[in-house]
């Protein structure tokens, strides 16, 4: 089954640029999403199609997506942001698949 | 404002059946995709199955295939998740939500979710 794996943990501090990675066989040949997901919150998608933001969602928050990995980049870090980020992707035998999280610290 | 509720959760015994449900508001409901996925306590997020906007095609993820079975009724905007052979692993949050437009959209709106707790 497709699998994507994510760092349990990345710290960065306010105002800085947090990287968050995931990664996948042949990734960069599907489309990937990132959902962050606030404490005793249900999940928001900030990033869809590998790059594009919806609506509402600041612009320091981009997308990339090549070879196995996907990366979600936050730029200017904001204390707000500090919360759990999954990325997922579609797999035509696996379907729907998640990323294990990354818990995403601002110190 | 789209609005996803979901009911039905609660506890129930090993081996047991629980019918969940999902009430959806603020769009036009019979054209999208929409998805079950849950959240065992602070774990992360699991897929368990969607259901094409007609209902006509399905998935399932392997651990739930068998067990489960989601439906739609297009007539009364509700989304159901039928689950048997219930076992601690089911234990979790379910959210209902719903699939963006088509190819790599995403899941653009979750509920709340209703938690399922599986204990003898």
């Amino acid at each position: 089954s497709y699998e994507l794996t994510q760092a349990p943990s990345v710290s960065v501090s306010p105002g800085q640029t947090a990287s968050i990675t995931c990664s996948g066989d042949k990734l960069g040949q599907k489309y990937a999403c990132w959902y962050q997901q606030r404490p005793g919150q249900s999940p928001v998608l900030v990033i869809y199609e590998d790059r594009k933001r919806p609506s509402g969602i600041p612009e320091r928050f981009s997308g990339s997506n090549s070879g196995n990995t996907a990366t979600l980049t936050i730029s200017g870090t904001q204390a707000m942001d500090e919360a759990d980020y999954y990325c997922q992707a579609w797999d035509s035998s696996t379907g729907v698949v998640f990323g294990g999280g990354t818990k995403l610290t601002v110190l | 404002e789209v609005q996803l509720v979901e009911s039905g959760g609660g506890l129930v015994q090993p081996g047991g059946s629980l019918r969940l449900s999902c009430a959806a508001s603020g769009f036009t409901f019979s054209t999208y995709w929409m998805h079950w996925v849950r959240q065992a306590p602070g774990k992360g997020l699991v897929w368990v199955s969607r259901i094409q906007s007609d209902g006509s095609r399905t998935n399932y993820a392997d651990s739930v295939k068998g067990r489960f079975t989601i439906s739609r009724d297009n007539a009364k905007n509700t989304l159901s998740l039928q689950m048997h052979s219930l076992s601690a692993e089911d234990t979790a949050l379910y959210y209902c939500a719903r699939e963006g437009g088509g190819g790599g959209s995403g899941i653009d709106y979750w509920g709340q979710g209703t938690l399922v707790t599986v204990s003898s």
